[in-house]
């Protein structure tokens, strides 16, 4: 079992605000880290898929960077709007395509 | 979307009765995996699948066992259910290749009571 952590675990912010989280990884056999955006009575959806040390990966108002060597990911939104309140997941992959989730950063923006 | 359709949506068993989840794909994708959802834990792998009849266990394989006997099914079974099991269950798909993403099924709701 390998432990991918992502914190913190919910974060409440003021509608305009930039925010950011932080998932963490082994990166022993590391393949690929993956961003995912869950609402509320849906599916998770992926926003990012990064391989490389130092990739910078944009959508919007949602970006995102990787530090393979240190095993770390930010997830940054600038400027967060209430539809941007969900679970921001990220994953790690290993070997034998294997994927393994952290815990989820539950964002909450209020109006 | 990606077409994924897991059944049933939802479901009540009681303890110790078999119990079968059903995900099936039209997307032709080499890989498939089982993931439950439990407050504080975020997505754990149950099974996954990586072609016909290849299959492998995940972090939280006991209890349960799987088959894949075409491209588009993956069967997850509850031999005999617990109440542990209670969860929200998640398919997911994806192709070959690093830069591939999952993609998700809508989720199967299990009570054990």
């Amino acid at each position: 079992i390998l432990n991918v952590e992502q914190s913190p675990q919910s974060l409440h912010v003021q509608e305009g605000d930039s925010t950011n989280f932080t998932c963490s990884f082994p990166s022993s056999n590391f393949y690929a880290l993956h961003w995912y955006r869950w609402e509320t009575a849906k599916s998770p959806e992926a926003l990012f898929v990064m391989t490389l040390n130092g990739d910078e990966k944009k959508k919007g108002r949602i970006s995102a960077t990787l530090n393979t060597k240190e095993g770390y990911s930010y997830l940054y939104i600038k400027g967060s709007q209430p539809e941007d309140s969900a679970t921001y997941l990220c994953a790690s992959k290993y070997n034998f395509n294997k994927f393994y989730f952290g815990s989820g950063t539950k964002l909450n923006v209020k109006p | 979307d990606a077409g994924i359709t897991q059944s049933p949506r939802h479901k009540v068993t009681e303890t110790g009765t078999p119990v079968t989840l059903r995900c099936h794909q039209t997307e032709n994708h080499r890989y498939m995996y089982w993931y439950r959802q439990d407050p504080g834990h975020g997505l754990r792998l149950i099974h996954y699948s990586y072609g016909v009849k290849d299959t492998d266990k995940g972090e939280v394989s006991d209890g349960y066992s799987v088959s894949r006997s075409k491209t588009e099914d993956f069967l997850l079974t509850l031999e005999s259910a617990t109440s542990s099991q209670t969860s929200v269950y998640f398919c997911a798909i994806s192709e070959t290749g690093d830069n591939s993403p999952l993609h998700f099924g809508n989720g199967t709701r299990l009570t054990v009571t």
